[in-house]
């Protein structure tokens, strides 16, 4: 059973630009959640979808945005890059349910860098 | 709010002895708690999962207790090993939200060493 691809593992972009990141999820999990990780804040929630809808965001900018799509992969694209987005950026799927027995599970990560 | 605090911040061990990390949660409306594990530049592997009817939950070398009362988990580990050096992470998933999130602690590193 292949587990959370993320894609790119490795990007460098500079202050300006904006990124794209995939999340292809576990086959028969409904959820994305993407979550980012930096030395200071630590693992921050920035929003889950569950079957094309977001049912959530954290306290991001709104250049911080994303989409699900029908087969369930996900993207999150982060415009006008900052030196402070520089980050890992975790994806992780699962079924959804909102119950005690839902478990996530994470990809190996994107990691931004920001110059 | 949920706010996770985890204690301590780093932790240093030499091989064989037995460890207990320290979680603690604000808000007891949680679906579970979570226990991960995140190796340097890594993404995380999901340790053990409580839900917040249990008390406990064990794998291996590994028991997490959870006192949803009182808003503390811990984290037990027996005969620790070199490589069980990673940093451990716990996260609450809160039930308010009207969505499933977790809400991560900054992590205990642990050092285990030879």
């Amino acid at each position: 059973k292949a587990g959370v691809t993320q894609t790119p593992r490795y990007l460098i972009k500079t202050r300006g630009q904006q990124v794209t990141l995939s999340c292809s999820p576990i086959s028969g999990h409904r959820s994305v959640s993407w979550y980012q990780q930096t030395p200071g804040q630590g693992l921050q929630f920035l929003f889950e979808y569950f079957s094309e809808t977001q049912r959530n965001k954290g306290n991001f900018p709104g250049r911080f945005s994303g989409r699900q799509f029908s087969n369930s992969r996900s993207e999150m694209n982060v415009s006008t890059l900052e030196l402070g987005d520089s980050a890992l950026y975790l994806c992780a799927s699962s079924a959804g349910s909102l119950s005690g027995a839902n478990v996530l599970t994470f990809g190996a990560g994107s990691r931004l860098t920001v110059l | 709010k949920q706010e996770v605090t985890q204690i301590p911040a780093a932790l240093s061990v030499p091989e064989g002895e037995n460890l207990v990390l320290n979680c603690s949660f604000t808000d007891s409306a949680i679906y579970n708690l979570q226990w991960f594990r995140q190796d340097p530049g890594k993404g995380l592997t999901s340790l053990l999962l409580i839900q917040s009817s249990q008390r406990e939950q064990t794998s291996g070398r590994l028991n997490a207790s959870l006192d949803k009362s009182s808003g503390r988990s811990t984290l037990y580990i027996a005969a620790s090993q070199p490589g069980d050096s990673a940093t451990y992470l716990c996260a609450v998933a809160y039930s308010g939200a009207g969505s499933y999130q977790l809400t991560f602690g900054k992590g205990t590193k642990l050092s285990v060493i030879p």
